[in-house]
């Protein structure tokens, strides 16, 4: 079946404008994930999204950042007035849910952001 | 919170000889503990993953690793290197609880050399 997929996959953009990507799951998977991967650097975690419960945005950088689920499909990150630290790779995993939490997270193969 | 240190970005390994790369953790109960590779402009992949059961874990491409509660570590290995092997390695751990969301170390960089 098909994998997460992100779009778009590259994306540059000047200092201070917004932008927004694109993650579509894996069908049937409830749980989303948004991490984010700098040069030289591990991933970060950003935020999760499980079902219609609400969001743990404990990872987000700054109020720039937010992100929106519709139920269990697509989800989008904006950045709002960007700034060069932006520039990373955006993450996008997802994973279905049972008890004990052991299933694998599925990532995409992420959008690479460049800010000027 | 638990966290993982990966040592030395950069690890070099001749082709055939043995792939060992260091993963120790942090956390404050018993983890899950995942391996994860990237190749080139691609995603992530999961290797193989810790969550209780087996100590020694086997994974994908011939690659294992062991869970060592003692030294709080979890490197992988893999007894001869391919070329195919170059690519980047991730360690991270996960909470059995709440969001499970993964904490990943630096990542090692592998380079085989013919």
């Amino acid at each position: 079946g098909a994998g997460v997929s992100q779009s778009p996959s590259n994306k540059v953009t000047e200092k201070g404008k917004d932008v927004e990507l694109r993650c579509d799951p894996i069908s049937g998977h409830t749980a989303l994930y948004w991490y984010r991967q700098r040069l030289g650097q591990g991933l970060e975690f950003l935020i999760y999204f499980q079902g219609n419960s609400a969001p743990d945005k404990s990872g987000l950088p700054s109020d720039r950042f937010s992100a929106e689920r519709t139920g269990e499909s697509v989800s989008t990150l904006t950045i709002q007035r960007t700034q060069q630290e932006d520039s990373a790779v955006y993450l996008c995993a997802s994973r279905s849910l049972t008890s004990g939490g052991q299933e694998t997270q599925y990532f995409g193969p992420g959008t690479r952001l460049l800010v000027l | 919170a638990q966290s993982v240190t990966q040592l030395g970005s950069h690890v070099s390994v001749s082709e055939g000889a043995l792939v060992l790369l260091r993963c120790n953790y942090s956390s404050s109960v018993p983890p899950y503990l995942f391996w994860y590779v990237q190749y080139p402009n691609q995603g992530l992949q999961l290797l193989l993953k810790y969550t209780s059961a087996a100590t020694l874990v086997k994974g994908i491409n011939g690659f294992e690793a062991e869970f060592k509660k003692s030294e709080t570590s979890f490197h992988l290995t893999k007894p001869s290197a391919h070329m195919s092997d170059a690519a980047e390695y991730f360690c991270a751990v996960s909470l059995p609880y709440g969001n499970n969301r993964l904490a990943f170390g630096k990542g090692n960089q592998v380079v085989v050399i013919p």
